[in-house]
């Protein structure tokens, strides 16, 4: 089974880089994208970005301008960085497997599952 | 981007009532790639449905998909106390979307 553990820094500063890091345990890590998501306090989840093992990467398109995110196929983990953080950053961040699973001769899109245990994100002067 | 509107906000039933919530996209979602979601408070989403009616590995039958092109309806056909939550739709025929969830309230 699956399961997914995620950790980085709580507590931000304006205009400091957000970082956080997701390691996949008990399942195959190639194959799949993998995706980071967030949550604004009491708001709804917005979809950040996914990488998969090659590194092959693509974002959303209103964050794509201060997000990278990267791959360690050694350690079977995935990072998330966001630059130049605002109060509007603050958010419980997930890490998920998908949207798209290539593990077979073609590749399918899929749901997110399973998901990380989520990390709060505080940006405060 | 696909934007998805969910139906009612918040939906106010008792234990034992059959709650259907809503999801209409802006466009026409690829090959039901279409979700739902359970969210807990301090939880992670989990995975109820996909495809828009294939249930997830351990979900009970009394949840139930439906839907295709831009409608797609979830629903529950008795509430047990452990179903009241917030709910998401999310698209991921193309780049993912979520709605802005359901709020199942007890009555």
């Amino acid at each position: 089974q699956v399961q997914l553990q995620q950790w980085g820094a709580g507590l931000l500063k304006p205009s400091e880089t957000l970082s956080l890091t997701c390691a996949v345990y008990g399942g195959s890590f190639s194959g799949y994208y993998w995706s980071w998501i967030r949550q604004p306090p009491g708001k709804g989840l917005e979809w950040i970005g996914e990488i998969n093992h090659s590194g092959s990467t693509n974002y959303n398109p209103s964050l794509k301008s201060r997000v990278t995110i990267s791959v360690d196929t050694s350690k079977n983990q995935f990072s998330l960085k966001l630059s130049s953080v605002t109060a509007a950053d603050t958010a419980v961040y997930y890490c998920a497997r998908g949207p798209e699973d290539c593990s077979s001769t073609s590749c399918y899109q899929t749901p997110f599952d399973p998901w990380g245990q989520g990390t709060l994100v505080t940006v405060s002067s | 981007e696909i934007v998805l509107t969910q139906s009612p906000g918040t939906l106010s039933l008792s234990p034992g009532e059959r709650a259907t919530l809503s999801c209409r996209a802006s466009q026409s979602v690829s090959s039901s790639y279409l979700a739902w979601y359970q969210q807990k408070p301090g939880q992670a989403p989990r995975l109820l449905i996909y495809g828009a009616s294939s249930r997830a590995t351990g979900i009970p039958d009394r949840f139930s998909g439906s839907g295709s092109g831009t409608d797609f309806t979830l629903t529950i056909s008795r509430l047990e106390p452990e179903d009241f939550a917030v709910y998401y739709c999310q698209q991921y025929g193309s780049s993912p979307t979520f709605g802005q969830g359901t709020k199942v309230e007890i009555k």
